[in-house]
């Protein structure tokens, strides 16, 4: 098994650019999350989706779309780059069933200038 | 916020020492977990302990719960140079199995 699969692993954008970083699972995971990781704040979510056609807001929604589509793909969109969005972003994901912890991709860093 | 907090916020120690770290949160709680973060890499789930329970171990990590203090410690037993890394604590306190984080504590173990 792969896990959570990130890409692009860097990408640097200029302000206003749109860009899709792409997330996916193959371990059949119903819940999927979008976190964005900067110095001394910790991991913030994003968006969240717990199946496929259904996504709902995190903490920090603002700029970014998602959609799912299918149970393994959890696209994150950036609509407009700012250089806020700087930032090194995860994708993570779990199954409904049981209780365990999220499998986590290895992040895409993400620059904006 | 649902933030949790850890505490100390960076903490350094010898190989073969202990190292305890805290965490502390705000809400009720279904459950709190633990991962590690390695310089550059994704997190890794290292344990999760449910709300109706009070200590759990993993091989060399013990975590306690008193959610009257609505407070968490991992204690990492017998260090060694690999345990470099940074240790989050999370909460999910929804019934989606959102998780909030907290800022985490760099440990350094020095061989």
């Amino acid at each position: 098994n792969a896990g959570v699969t990130q890409t692009p692993k860097f990408q640097v954008l200029k302000t206003g650019q749109s860009m899709t970083l792409q997330c996916a699972q193959d371990m059949n995971h119903e819940y999927m999350s979008w976190y964005r990781q900067d110095p001394g704040m910790g991991l913030r979510l994003i968006h969240y989706s717990v199946g496929a056609g259904i996504t709902d807001q995190g903490e920090v929604p603002n700029g970014y779309n998602v959609s799912r589509s299918t149970t393994e793909d959890f696209p994150l969109r950036l609509l407009s780059a700012a250089p806020s969005q700087t930032s090194v972003y995860f994708c993570a994901s779990r199954g409904r069933q049981g209780l365990g912890g999220y499998t986590f991709g290895s992040g895409t860093r993400l620059t904006v200038v | 916020s649902q933030q949790g907090e850890e505490d100390p916020q960076a903490l350094s120690i010898q190989e073969g020492e202990n190292a305890t770290m805290n965490c502390s949160y705000k809400t009720s709680i279904n459950n709190l977990q633990w991962y590690r973060q390695n310089s550059g890499r994704g997190l890794v789930h290292l344990i999760l302990i449910r709300s109706n329970e009070r200590e759990k171990h993993s091989g060399r990590l013990r975590v306690t719960l008193d959610t009257s203090k609505k407070s968490s410690s991992l204690l990492i037993t017998a260090s060694r140079a690999a345990d470099t890394a940074s240790y989050f604590c999370a909460t999910d306190w929804s019934s989606n199995y959102k998780l909030t984080f907290g800022k985490g504590t760099l440990l350094t173990v020095n061989p």
